[in-house]
């Protein structure tokens, strides 16, 4: 199995622009989050589906950012307009189950975000 | 205030020495603790999944320890090696209710330094 896969794995672009990350879970995985990780703050969900339903995105910062989960085997993460402290590296992960069950989380390697 | 807390933030030692990181949580009622390590640049790994009805379980050199009573649990790593050399991170699932999903609680990590 190829694990959690994002694209890119990393992005580079000016403030006020658009940009779009991409996760494929892993096949037969029914939850998949999208986090974001920063020295000051850490790991910090973002948004979670569960059977590509939006179940809790009351971690999405703002209007800015949105999810989407348009089948089971892909995810995209937008921001627009982009701003310098959106600056993260941005993970992807998927589990078989729900987090109360036993499963464990499955993460990709993340995108490195810098808006400049 | 963060319903998870490890300790040490950091901690340096040297290659063949055993080492003990702690996690102590506050969230309830509760459904599994996980253990995660994550490498400079990748994305966390699992590396020990436990329900409040286990109070041990190891993964190689990885020793994890749950005492559900006191809400603390400890990862011990033995003839700690230079790849062992990253992040730590403590994760707290809670049950689902009606309310809750089990959102997964995370610590802020310990840093652990090899050196040879």
């Amino acid at each position: 199995d190829a694990g959690v896969i994002q694209s890119p794995r990393h992005e580079v672009t000016e403030m006020g622009q658009e940009v779009t990350l991409r996760c494929k879970p892993i096949s037969g995985h029914n939850s998949l989050f999208w986090y974001r990780q920063t020295m000051m703050r850490g790991l910090e969900l973002l948004i979670y589906f569960n059977n590509n339903v939006p179940i809790d995105d009351s971690g999405m910062p703002e209007d800015r950012f949105s999810a989407k989960m348009p089948n089971a085997s892909f995810s995209t993460l937008k921001i627009q307009p982009s701003e310098p402290r959106d600056s993260a590296v941005y993970f992807c992960a998927s589990t078989q189950e729900g987090p109360a069950y036993n499963s464990p989380l499955h993460f990709g390697n993340g995108t490195r975000l810098t808006v400049t | 205030k963060n319903q998870v807390e490890q300790s040490p933030q950091s901690l340096i030692i040297l290659e063949g020495k055993n080492c003990t990181l702690q996690c102590n949580y506050t969230v309830s009622p509760f459904s599994n603790l996980r253990w995660y390590k994550q490498d400079t640049g990748r994305g966390p790994v699992s590396l020990t999944i436990m329900t409040f009805s286990e109070n041990t379980k190891s993964n190689g050199r990885y020793t994890a320890t749950l005492d559900a009573d006191t809400k603390q649990s400890s990862l011990h790593i033995t003839a700690s090696q230079l790849s062992d050399s990253a992040s730590y991170i403590c994760v707290v699932s809670g049950t689902m209710t009606t309310d809750s999903w089990g959102k997964l609680q995370f610590g802020a990590g310990t840093q652990v330094v090899v050196t040879p």
